[in-house]
């Protein structure tokens, strides 16, 4: 059974950059694709991206294009996620989410969440 | 993008009753190599990550509850939980996943009357 363990709470001021962890154990899948996908607080979902299993390729949603980054250290199957530029409205709980079985999946695993906060 | 629109915002219902709850893509989420549609549905409890509870419009994760049941085509599903149980409160979200970026519903939420 595959979990994900996302690194602890952040908090940043706005202009400055955050990096969330997230751990993946348990893993026997293959072929998998990962997301990163924040609420912000009493909201909904908003999906800021995709990484292939060797990292080698990503999709990343056209808001987020300029100043995020996602990266993958397969050694550890650790995934990274590279805000720059924070602002007052990236304030939400980001979570890892892995789909099983390939690039158009449902995200069938999720992390358990990390809260960044942006506030001078 | 594909809007992913919800209906109702919220329901209150008694144990024991049905609930159903919609969702309208605004665009078709059949893949026709397949003949599957992209679409699932997470239940959401209040401090917790989202659970899948269905996907491929109509496909029980495992471990799920026989009593959730998922339904559609084209661009109209639901979701339907037979026998409300007091552990069902939540918010249900749908989500599409035929093309980036994957997008979803505002949320449902399910409250026991």
């Amino acid at each position: 059974q595959v979990q994900l363990v996302q690194s602890g709470a952040e908090v940043r001021e706005p202009g400055a950059s955050v990096r969330v962890s997230c751990k993946a154990s348990g893993n026997s899948l293959t072929t998998y694709y990962d997301h990163w996908v924040r609420q912000a607080p009493g909201q909904g979902f908003e999906w800021m991206g995709m990484i292939n299993p060797g990292g080698s390729s990503t999709t990343y949603a056209q808001k987020f294009q300029a100043r995020l980054t996602m990266t993958r250290d397969t050694s550890t199957d650790t995934l990274y996620l590279d805000l720059d530029n924070l602002r007052s409205d990236d304030a939400a709980l980001y979570y890892c989410a892995r789909a099983s079985g390939g690039e158009y999946r449902a995200l069938d695993y999720w992390g358990q969440g990390t809260l960044v906060t942006v506030s001078s | 993008d594909i809007v992913m629109t919800q209906s109702p915002d919220s329901l209150a219902l008694s144990l024991g009753e049905r609930a159903t709850i919609n969702c309208k893509s605004s665009q078709s989420l059949l893949h026709n190599s397949n003949n599957k549609h992209y679409l699932g549905w997470f239940q959401q409890k209040p401090g917790q990550p989202p659970k899948l509870l269905i996907y491929w419009a109509s496909t029980r994760q495992s471990g799920v509850p026989d009593r959730f049941s998922g339904s559609g085509s084209g661009t109209d599903f639901n979701i339907s939980i037979r026998s409300l149980q007091p552990e069902d409160v939540a918010v249900y979200y749908c989500h599409q996943y035929y093309t980036t970026p994957h997008t979803f519903g505002q949320g449902t939420k399910l409250e026991i009357k």
